[in-house]
């Protein structure tokens, strides 16, 4: 079972910086099955990235997804207020899907 | 418009079961496209993959709950069930149903999620 290891647990910048999030497989997996999410406070998470890189339906392209093997990282180039919110990285292999423990970015 | 609708008791005594139902509008539970999956999320917790479900009946499950956990899919009322036994307050959590699609290996549609108390 592939563990999912995120960092770091809470990321405190301004609105305009670089966001930078680390996802980290306790195996190396296959890019096609590494997806980002987007959970914002009484909300249901929505989804941000496929296969590690793709952009999904809406979302702007601030937001980009890099990585294989065992890092992957997502990265939102200039924080918008409404990018306040808890990330998730989620791996889907062998019938198994598992999701990060989450990394929390809050205005600072 | 493609919705998933999550229904069941708020509040289920420890020890019993759990039940919700998922119910899908606007997309068909029986395309081969898709898998119906089931997340939690505890109070101030991160999610928990639950288990899927795909058209045929075929089920996947969390290692951690697979002894109490049974997902169902109803293909001619186009929903699909939890069912969780011997719930304890560690049970106690938001559930969501979501829409896992193949083609890009993502949960894409989610449910709004209902909020289970086991007290």
């Amino acid at each position: 079972e592939v563990v999912l290891t995120q960092s770091p647990g809470t990321l405190s910048l301004s609105p305009g910086e670089r966001a930078s999030l680390s996802c980290r497989a306790s195996q190396s997996v296959s890019r096609s099955y590494l997806a980002w999410y987007q959970q914002k406070p009484g909300q249901a998470p929505r989804p941000l990235m496929y296969g590690a890189s793709n952009r999904a339906t809406g979302i702007p392209d601030r937001f980009s997804g890099s990585g294989s093997g065992t890092d992957f990282t997502l990265t939102i180039s200039r924080l918008e207020p409404e990018d306040f919110a808890v990330y998730y990285c989620q791996h889907y292999g062998r019938a198994l899907w598992t999701f990060g423990q989450g990394t929390k970015v809050e205005i600072k | 418009q493609q919705l998933l609708q999550e229904s069941g008791p708020g509040l289920v005594k420890p020890s019993e079961t759990l039940s919700l139902t998922c119910f899908v509008t606007g997309a068909s539970i029986s395309s081969s496209s898709y898998f119906w999956g089931w997340i939690r999320q505890a109070p101030g917790m991160g999610l928990e993959w639950i288990g899927s479900v795909y058209f045929s009946g075929t089920t996947y499950y969390n290692p951690s709950l697979t002894s109490r956990v049974t997902l169902s899919v109803d293909k001619s009322d186009n929903h699909f069930s939890l069912s969780l036994t011997s719930v304890t307050a560690a049970d106690t959590a938001v559930y969501y149903c979501a829409r896992w699609v193949g083609s890009s290996d993502v949960f894409d549609i989610w449910g709004q999620g209902t909020v289970v108390t086991v007290s």
